[in-house]
């Protein structure tokens, strides 16, 4: 089972910021958040991810809570490309992890 | 770069029947993953090899699902015979390092068992 809960859907206006909540309230002291997207009928791809410090990157931010129990992937500048399935995940990093994706939420950006 | 290729794009088969799925890795990534997607769920992992040895099978139905890695490189996953609870998107995926933010997954491949 999926380590995280995500709102099923959200959506924002194209040009302003996207905020995603994931809450992962199990978390472990050496689990990583990570953040995928899914594009319709594509295959997943890598955002961004983060053990305890905030993050950024040419995607995205990503805002860890100091209890590290809940996290935010922020979109700064949503398109109308970003509108997808984003998936919040909790793994450890190393030779043998592995994804274990939840349903995601679903954003769509309207015009 | 190239991506992670798969083969076909879509397949549609009736039950009882079989297919196999073909998937080359990114150049140089020794993990693959194979992944099935069913309409509306997220990606749930089959197998997991590293080079040509399998890391976990553990949710890989193996009364009908077979999946080798024979020389490390390519990838073919297999199932006989097909139930209509197959019906999904097998999705590839490669990594050099293994690790969760370095997995580059493929277009898939879209079954429909009728």
């Amino acid at each position: 089972d999926a380590k995280t809960t995500q709102p099923p859907s959200m959506d924002c206006a194209e040009g302003r910021a996207a905020n995603l909540p994931c809450n992962h309230s199990t978390i472990s002291g050496n689990e990583y958040v990570y953040w995928y997207r899914q594009i319709h009928s594509q295959g997943p791809q890598y955002i961004i991810h983060g053990l305890k410090n905030n993050e950024t990157n040419e995607m995205a931010s990503l805002i860890i809570t100091e209890d590290r129990k809940s996290s935010t992937l922020i979109l700064p500048h949503a398109t109308l490309r970003d509108t997808a399935v984003y998936y919040c995940i909790v793994s450890v990093t190393g030779a043998n992890s592995k994804l274990t994706f939840g349903k995601g939420i679903t954003l769509s950006v309207r015009p | 770069e190239a991506g992670v290729a798969q083969s076909p794009r879509y397949k549609i088969i009736e039950k009882r029947q079989s297919v196999a799925f073909w998937c080359n890795p990114i150049s140089g990534h020794a993990t693959l993953y194979w992944y099935q997607q069913i309409l509306g769920q997220g990606p749930k992992l089959l197998i997991q090899f590293q080079n040509n040895g399998v890391v976990d099978d553990s949710q890989l139905p193996k009364d009908r699902f077979s999946a080798e890695r024979l020389k490390g490189v390519d990838s073919t996953l297999k199932i006989q015979p097909a139930k209509l609870e197959d019906s999904a998107v097998y999705l590839c995926a490669s990594s050099l390092k293994g690790s969760p933010n370095t997995i580059y997954f493929g277009e898939g491949s879209w079954l429909t068992v009728v």
